[in-house]
């Protein structure tokens, strides 16, 4: 069964920690994308990679970074995680928009509390 | 306001019940998706659509291109299929990673 796979299903961090949210795919897909999700906002695109080394801001990329040093790898960081982080993050990835397998698959989240 | 909006926002049903979710988009599109996310955070991608009607068991995905407008429905409707219904569309033209979002319909199926 093809598997977006998030490292933690719950994580609690300190406020000025840098934390590292992991993502792997097993499925070959080139883009990948990390979302938060907010009660009342929706999904909300955070940074995605539509290859290994590259990536694009989405809409809420302040505070954020990633790293797709693999293909199959693709790394959030928190350089400073703040309360306003808190949050479930899910990542997912897909195969090029043109492509007769495009549609996405979707990680379990990890819903991340900063105190 | 907001590109994707859904209707309604929550949605209770008995056991049995035909249900409909309502999609009505304001942007050109190239896709459509419906997503299921359960309690716990998880998402389903249940349906791709550029056009027409997809059917998988009870779950029915219609899209009107011209009225901008697509329903998902689900007959004899079950406890189960209490989620959370997300729908999300690919902007015409835009980017790899523009994916819009619904924010998502609340299903509550009573036994």
């Amino acid at each position: 069964d093809v598997k977006v796979t998030q490292s933690s299903r719950y994580l609690v961090k300190r406020t000025g920690e840098k934390v590292f949210l992991e993502c792997v795919q097993d499925m070959d897909h080139e883009n990948m994308f990390w979302y938060r999700q907010d009660p009342g906002l929706g999904l909300r695109l955070i940074y995605f990679s539509y290859d290994v080394k590259m990536k694009e801001k989405g809409d809420i990329p302040e505070g954020y970074s990633v790293s797709r040093e693999k293909k199959e790898r693709f790394s959030l960081i928190l350089e400073s995680a703040s309360t306003s982080q808190t949050s479930m993050y899910l990542c997912a990835s897909s195969w090029p928009r043109d492509s007769l397998r495009y549609g996405y698959t979707f990680g379990s989240g990890t819903r991340l509390t900063v105190v | 306001k907001n590109e994707v909006e859904q209707s309604p926002q929550n949605l209770t049903a008995q056991e049995g019940e035909f249900i409909t979710i309502n999609c009505s988009y304001s942007v050109g599109i190239s896709a459509l998706h419906w997503l299921q996310q359960h309690p716990g955070g998880g998402i389903v991608s249940l349906f791709m659509l550029s056009s027409g009607k997809k059917k998988h068991g009870r779950l029915i995905a219609t899209i009107n291109i011209q009225e901008k407008h697509s329903s998902l429905h689900i007959t004899a409707s079950h406890p189960r299929d209490s989620a959370v219904y997300i729908c999300a569309v690919n902007v015409y033209g835009g980017s790899q990673g523009n994916l819009i979002f619904g924010k998502g319909t609340k299903l509550s199926v009573k036994p």
